[in-house]
């Protein structure tokens, strides 16, 4: 079964406009960590934020924000006023304790913003 | 610093060829970590390291051959390829590989996209 969904593979959105990448996983541990990383063409993994699972409260970094709520197992991002350069893959990732730092990786959302 | 670097940045290998991708941090991490990612998928783990020990082979097949020097260093010797094996390869580091708790942040490094021809 797949541990972490990201149902929307590719979203287009005109410079400026918000977007919310949705992330919903499935775990029986009560502490895991949620992870997103952001992959441009170039290729790198570039690390966005981690939280624990008893660290419910909203995250917002400049117009990156990001929504945990545990009630629906979803770990939603939230950009605002997107640009150009947040075009990217875009993947929301789960650890659980005891797996030695095994990250189940989500398929990606491909984000592309159009000027 | 949160930079794992990684030579070369591209490589064209013919099926017969032997080659290595190097993997390089100097954060002081513990575990280190092989992943391949082909187009369009998520990346896939291969090996795991932690403390210059593998700990973590995701039943890769034996021409993919890690090795962990040191603690900074961590190479993936490469023999007798398929075409199928061409892909991104990334490397990542952690600071261990758990701490009780405590999961760890993986930080990538740019990657190595190799042909197989």
């Amino acid at each position: 079964a797949q541990k972490v969904t990201q149902a929307q593979t590719e979203i287009s959105v005109v410079e400026k406009e918000d977007v919310t990448l949705d992330c919903v996983y499935e775990t029986r541990d009560t502490t895991y960590y949620l992870f997103w990383y952001k992959q441009p063409p170039s290729g790198e993994l570039v690390f966005l934020i981690r939280r624990n699972s008893f660290d419910e409260q909203n995250e917002i970094s400049g117009r990156y924000s990001w929504n945990f709520q545990k009630s629906t197992s979803s770990f939603n991002f939230t950009i605002t006023a997107s640009q150009v350069v947040d075009s990217a893959v875009y993947f929301c990732a789960l650890s659980e304790v005891g797996t030695g730092n095994q990250f189940y990786f989500g398929t990606g959302t491909s984000l592309t913003v159009i000027p | 610093d949160t930079e794992v670097t990684q030579t070369p940045k591209h490589l064209v290998m013919g099926m017969t060829n032997k080659k290595s991708l190097k993997c390089e941090q100097h954060m002081g991490h513990r575990a280190m970590y092989w992943y391949k990612q082909k187009a369009k998928k998520p990346p896939e783990l291969m090996f795991v390291y932690s403390y210059e020990k593998l700990s973590i082979n995701e039943s890769v097949p034996s021409r993919f051959s890690p090795e962990c020097p040191n603690s900074s260093l961590l190479n993936l010797h490469l023999h007798a390829l398929q075409p199928e094996d061409s892909a991104l390869y990334l490397c990542a580091s952690s600071l261990t590989t758990s701490g009780g708790l405590k999961q760890e942040t993986q930080y990538f490094g740019p990657g190595t996209r190799l042909l197989v021809l």
